[in-house]
């Protein structure tokens, strides 16, 4: 079954930690995201990757970090620069260069910053 | 500054009724624009989408229509069913930028 997988599905930390969050994707697609969604607000774009060994900042890349070692894998490192992590983080992956950019989503990770 | 802008965050919808539900954009380079549902602790699923060279798109009981002039489009959904209450995003891309740009979405409760 092809699909993307994060986890946890919930992840409670310290203030002052950085936390790592997972996503893997088997459905072969060059193109992964990272999202964030706060109540009320629609997908906010964190980072990017087109392709292995790149990627760019999205519109809230700030406290962020990220790595494309793999095709499948994207992980999302929050760190303690960012100043408000609590939130629920959205993993995608498409097929680019097409005109129609469906992105497939993961299930989402919860973070909850004590 | 708001791109795609979903004006209403919620709609309550009788069961067996239509389901009307709204985006306006203000980038005219927009040309795809795609409609997705997502239920409260998973991610979005890919429900429709229009290109700009069309004005209606149709899939069993869902259908978008596009307004270019107004630089609007709606999701219809006929009949509602229970099943349909769940959080909508519109969501725009347009050039060579892969990037998906989305509305703050529209909650839709379908009363029994």
């Amino acid at each position: 079954d092809g699909g993307i997988t994060q986890s946890p599905k919930y992840l409670f930390r310290k203030e002052g930690q950085n936390v790592t969050l997972s996503c893997e994707q088997n459905l072969n697609h060059d193109a992964m995201y990272w999202y964030r969604q706060d109540p009320g607000q629609g997908l906010r774009l964190i980072y990017y990757s087109q392709i292995v060994n790149d990627f760019q900042k999205g519109d809230i890349a700030e406290g962020y970090s990220v790595s494309r070692e793999k095709k499948e894998s994207f992980p999302l490192t929050v760190t303690s620069a960012q100043k408000n992590p609590t939130a629920f983080y959205l993993c995608a992956s498409s097929v680019p260069g097409l005109a129609f950019n469906e992105q497939f989503f993961g299930p989402g990770t919860r973070l909850t910053v004590l | 500054d708001q791109q795609v802008k979903q004006n209403s965050p919620s709609l309550s919808v009788q069961e067996g009724r239509i389901s009307i539900l709204n985006c306006d954009y203000t980038n005219s380079m927009f040309d795809y624009f795609l409609w997705y549902k997502k239920y409260p602790a998973e991610g979005p699923t890919f429900l429709i989408s229009i290109s700009s060279i069309k004005d209606k798109n149709e899939d069993g009981r869902f259908t978008v229509f596009l307004n270019k002039s107004a630089k609007h489009l709606s999701l219809h959904i006929v009949p509602s069913q229970p099943g349909d209450s769940a959080v909508y995003f519109c969501a725009a891309s347009g050039g060579s930028n892969y990037q998906l740009i989305w509305g703050a979405g529209t909650k839709l409760i379908i009363k029994p």
